[in-house]
C-alpha cells in the first residue's frame, strides 16, 4: 500500500494567488482529514469527510478556504486568495470507521506564501 | 480546559534511560487512545494504540491506560537519540469513532 499521497510536497506562491493541495487516501478508508500545522498553533483540524461527505468544517479559517472530495480516492483543499499567514504544513490523513484504529498521515505539503 | 492535555516539555533524558510521557483527557466517553511520533519536518506516525486499562507493550514502548484517572502514558525504555521527536497523544470517543482529538504534543530529546 502506497499510503496517503499528498501533492505537491512544497508550494511557494505569491500572496493573492490560488493554491490547490491534493490528497489520495488509502483505499478502503472511510474518513479523510485535512490538518494544518504551525509552530504557534500546533496541529489544527480544518475539515473532515466521511464517505466523501463533509462532516465538520468548523476548523476552516475563513471563506478563502474550501475543500472537496468528489470521490473516495481524491480530495482537494483550495485557498483563494492566499495570504502570508496561510504559510504552514498541511497534512491529509485517512482512517477506517473502526473506533480502535488510528490515522495514517500523508507526508504533508509545506506551503509558503510570500 | 483542553480535551486532551500533555506536558509541553521539552523533556530531556540521557541515552539508556526511561522516558515517560503523560497525557490526560477530560471526556469519560473516550474509548481509544493513540500515541503518534513526529520527527522534525516529518508527518505524525502512529506508534501505539491502547483500548483497555493496563499496560500494552511493543518492543521498547509501553502504553499505560487508567480510565478511572483519565490518563494515558507512554514509556520508552532504553531511550535512544533516534527517539528524539515530538509525541502526540490522541483520543477517540464512542459517539464519534472517526475523529481523534489530539494533544499539543511533548517534545522529547534523548542526549547521548
Amino acid at each position: 500500500d502506497a499510503g496517503v499521497i499528498q501533492s505537491p510536497r512544497h508550494e511557494v506562491t505569491e500572496m493573492g494567488q490560488e493554491v490547490t493541495l491534493r490528497c489520495k487516501p488509502i483505499s478502503g478508508h472511510d474518513y479523510l482529514f485535512w490538518y494544518r500545522q504551525t509552530m504557534m498553533r500546533g496541529l489544527e483540524l480544518l475539515i473532515y469527510f466521511n464517505n466523501n461527505v463533509p462532516i465538520d468544517d468548523s476548523g476552516m479559517p475563513e471563506d478563502r478556504f474550501s475543500a472537496k472530495m468528489p470521490n473516495a480516492s481524491f480530495s482537494t483543499l483550495k485557498i483563494q486568495p492566499s495570504e502570508p499567514r496561510d504559510s504552514a504544513v498541511y497534512f491529509c490523513a485517512s482512517k477506517t470507521d473502526r473506533l480502535n484504529y488510528g490515522y495514517t498521515f500523508g507526508s504533508g505539503t509545506r506551503l509558503t506564501v510570500v | 480546559q483542553k480535551e486532551v492535555e500533555q506536558n509541553s516539555g521539552p523533556l530531556s533524558v540521557p541515552e539508556g534511560a526511561i522516558a515517560s510521557l503523560n497525557c490526560t483527557y477530560s471526556d469519560r466517553g473516550s474509548q481509544s487512545f493513540f500515541w503518534y511520533r513526529q520527527y522534525s519536518g516529518k508527518s505524525p506516525e502512529l506508534i501505539m494504540s491502547i483500548y483497555s486499562n493496563g499496560d500494552k507493550e511493543d518492543g521498547r514502548f509501553t502504553a499505560q491506560l487508567n480510565k478511572a484517572s483519565q490518563y494515558v502514558s507512554l514509556l520508552i525504555r532504553d531511550s535512544q537519540p533516534s527517539d528524539s521527536a515530538t509525541y502526540l497523544c490522541a483520543v477517540n470517543k464512542w459517539r464519534n469513532a472517526g475523529k481523534s482529538t489530539f494533544g499539543d504534543g511533548t517534545t522529547l530529546t534523548v542526549k547521548p
